[in-house]
């Protein structure tokens, strides 16, 4: 079946640094979702990519969407403590699906 | 968020009693989900609607069922609970409007079966 993969694991990065989580499916995708998750928390919808080679901003926040639709990063640019958390990124495949397959997530520590 | 709601937040239950847990949304979204929420594993579906009394099976579907009687309401109900079944469960639901298909997701039921 579908599978996303997502890297790295953990990341730990001093306050001001940035930070990127990469997103990689084994299937083309129809679009992909990212999520964040605050530690104790739920996950919250960010924002949802569709279009090949895509690029999205909110504020520090940059997604791309790949190419071929099988790939996907989040980059944070000069992160703050406020970032911490997990970010999910979540992909569907072509054909309409309404399977929404997660990554497993990579958890963000920010040290002040 | 505050338009879905789980109950119960927190469950302790012993093996091999049926659970049921709820899921209530005020949104009319015609989509719902259980996922469930382990260290190491992610999210993964375990079972979804898309309408009253229309469901499928997720990924992890073994060992449960759900119902949809009402748009609101998607229940979830563990017929005889394992240890391997405490975990983190959320329900999350979304619009079916073409331009937004993000999911809101509830607070989530912290399940320990013991």
């Amino acid at each position: 079946g579908q599978q996303v993969m997502q890297i790295p694991q953990y990341q730990h990065v001093q306050e001001g640094e940035d930070f990127t989580t990469y997103c990689n499916s084994s299937t083309t995708l129809s679009n992909i979702q990212w999520y964040k998750q605050r530690p104790g928390g739920h996950p919250v919808f960010l924002i949802q990519l569709v279009k090949s080679g895509e690029v999205k901003k909110q504020k520090r926040l940059t997604f791309q969407f790949g190419e071929a639709k099988k790939n996907s990063s989040l980059h944070i640019t000069a992160t703050q403590t406020t970032d911490v958390g997990t970010y999910f990124c979540a992909g569907r495949t072509q054909g309409g699906s309404e399977k929404l397959v997660f990554g497993k997530g990579t958890k963000l520590t920010v040290n002040p | 968020d505050a338009g879905i709601t789980q109950s119960p937040r927190h469950k302790v239950t012993e093996t091999g009693t049926p659970v049921t847990l709820r899921c209530h949304q005020t949104e009319n979204h015609r989509y719902m989900y259980w996922y469930r929420q382990d260290p190491g594993h992610g999210l993964r579906l375990i079972h979804y609607s898309y309408g009253v009394k229309d469901t499928d099976k997720g990924e992890v579907s073994d060992g449960y069922s759900v119902s949809r009687s009402k748009t609101e309401d998607f229940l979830l109900t563990l017929e005889s609970a394992t240890s391997s079944q405490t975990s983190v469960y959320f329900c999350a639901s979304r619009e079916q409007a073409i331009a937004n298909y993000g999911y809101t997701f509830g607070s989530g039921t912290r399940l320990t079966v013991v």
